[in-house]
């Protein structure tokens, strides 16, 4: 069975400095999506980012980046410029290219000082 | 505006009562999903319907029932609820039941068993 592990129960960043957060899963399979989902204070569900494991290029949106490193199994998120809105817990999830099940893993709360 | 509506927002309910947490989306979406989130443990799928008529079970099916009579409904239903359901429950919906299209979510359902 697909595992999610986020061995980060909390992280600090000062305003517009940059964070990582890290993301690690284990599969036996080739094809699959992995995904960073967003949840602030509200309890929205809010997809940052995904990343289709076929392609080499790491995604990109904005502030938000992710470090796939197939091999190893690791799917980490950068946010560079952190804003006090990005404050929020932050969920690293795995998908199959022909499933439609996602598994997510436990969490990051991210806090951002000002 | 287009989304997921979850009812009710919140519930307190006594042990060995029934419960049904509704689920209506307007985005004509053929997959829909239930997920609890618990902390430590993520979101965990509940059952989940690629299509109108039809419903699977995911990785934490025991004490749930689901029905998908048309395309904008997915009830969920805990026939008799225990203290363990205690959870925050989202309702989730996709255009495919591939993850080719990511996953829309509603605001959830803060459920407490007592």
């Amino acid at each position: 069975a697909q595992t999610v592990t986020q061995s980060q129960p909390e992280m600090s960043v000062q305003e517009a400095e940059t964070v990582t957060l890290s993301c690690t899963y284990d599969t036996s399979e080739s094809d699959y999506y992995l995904f960073w989902y967003k949840q602030p204070p509200s309890r929205q569900m809010i997809l940052v980012i995904r990343q289709e494991a076929y392609k080499q290029q790491n995604a990109t949106e904005n502030r938000f980046s992710v470090n796939f490193q197939k091999a190893a199994k690791s799917f980490s998120l950068k946010i560079s410029d952190s804003q006090l809105g990005d404050a929020a817990m932050y969920f690293c999830a795995y998908g199959m290219e022909y499933g439609n099940k996602l598994v997510f893993g436990a969490g990051t709360i991210l806090r951002v000082k000002s | 505006i287009a989304g997921i509506t979850q009812a009710p927002t919140s519930q307190i309910l006594a042990a060995g009562r029934r419960m049904t947490l509704r689920c209506t989306q307007d985005m004509r979406h053929n997959a829909m999903y239930w997920y609890r989130q618990d902390l430590g443990l993520g979101l965990r799928l509940i059952h989940y319907s690629n299509t109108a008529g039809t419903t699977g079970k995911g990785e934490v099916p025991d004490g749930y029932s689901v029905s998908r009579a048309n395309t904008d409904d997915f009830p969920l239903t805990l026939a008799s609820a225990v203290p363990s359901q205690t959870s925050v429950y989202f309702c989730a919906s996709s255009s495919t039941g591939r993850l080719g299209s990511p996953l829309h979510f509603g605001n959830g359902t803060r459920l407490t068993v007592t």
